[in-house]
């Protein structure tokens, strides 16, 4: 049962654009969703966090969008840059409004960035 | 953000011999860490939570046995895989909880010839 859901395997993206990344949940306890970027044989690096209190998240060029009536959150980049190409992890936690919880991870979004 | 070393970064072991993974908190205590499995394109999936000085909780389908944790101390947990088989390689991943985030060790990947 896949609690986190990224649809998109991967994304290709020109220089200088948006980047969009979607991601669904379908566990309502879930009140705290991170987004982490992630080199092959790497450990994930934290981007942006937002609380189910909120409705977005701005930071720097990383934005992240949360609807909690239809369970899905996106990550904005823009502009995109060749050095964000990476895999695109969402995750989730019920941790009581903080990471404290386990994390459920999506499957990832392979995110390219042509110059 | 807060630093989490794993040691070591990589290693190659036959089967059925214990291999042990070691994952530092340097910059921050952690009483709570996790401890993540990834296998070659597919996500990350939780193993287990490590707690400061009680027993490791795991996830459905993780043997406790085979997979022994160790949380001496608030920056150190420690994962043994006993008796290691070809089908345990993969990709190990321990994090630490800092404020409202948790953040990832660089990973160890682990080979079972």
């Amino acid at each position: 049962d896949q609690q986190v859901k990224q649809n998109s395997p991967s994304l290709s993206v020109q220089e200088g654009r948006i980047s969009i990344l979607n991601c669904d949940y379908t566990n309502s306890m879930f009140d705290y969703f991170l987004w982490y970027k992630k080199y092959p044989a790497e450990g994930p690096t934290f981007l942006i966090s937002i609380s189910s209190i909120k409705d977005k998240n701005e930071d720097g060029r990383f934005t992240v969008f949360l609807n909690k009536s239809a369970k899905h959150l996106s990550l904005h980049i823009v502009p995109s840059q060749p050095g964000d190409s990476a895999v695109y992890f969402c995750a989730a936690s019920d941790g009581g409004g903080t990471s404290y919880g386990k994390l459920t991870f999506g499957q990832g979004t392979i995110l390219t960035v042509h110059p | 953000g807060a630093v989490v070393s794993q040691h070591p970064s990589r290693v190659i072991c036959k089967s059925g011999t214990s291999v042990k993974i070691e994952c530092r908190s340097l910059d921050f205590q952690a009483t709570t860490m996790f401890w993540y499995r990834q296998f070659p394109k597919q996500s990350l999936m939780l193993m287990a939570t490590s707690n400061e000085g009680s027993k490791a909780t795991y996830e459905q389908g993780v043997e406790k046995d085979k997979f022994l944790i160790n949380h001496a101390s608030l920056t150190l947990s420690t994962l043994t895989v006993t008796s290691a088989h070809p089908e345990d390689s993969s990709f190990y991943i321990c994090s630490g909880t800092r404020g409202d985030t948790q953040y990832f060790g660089p990973g160890t990947r682990l080979t079972v010839l």
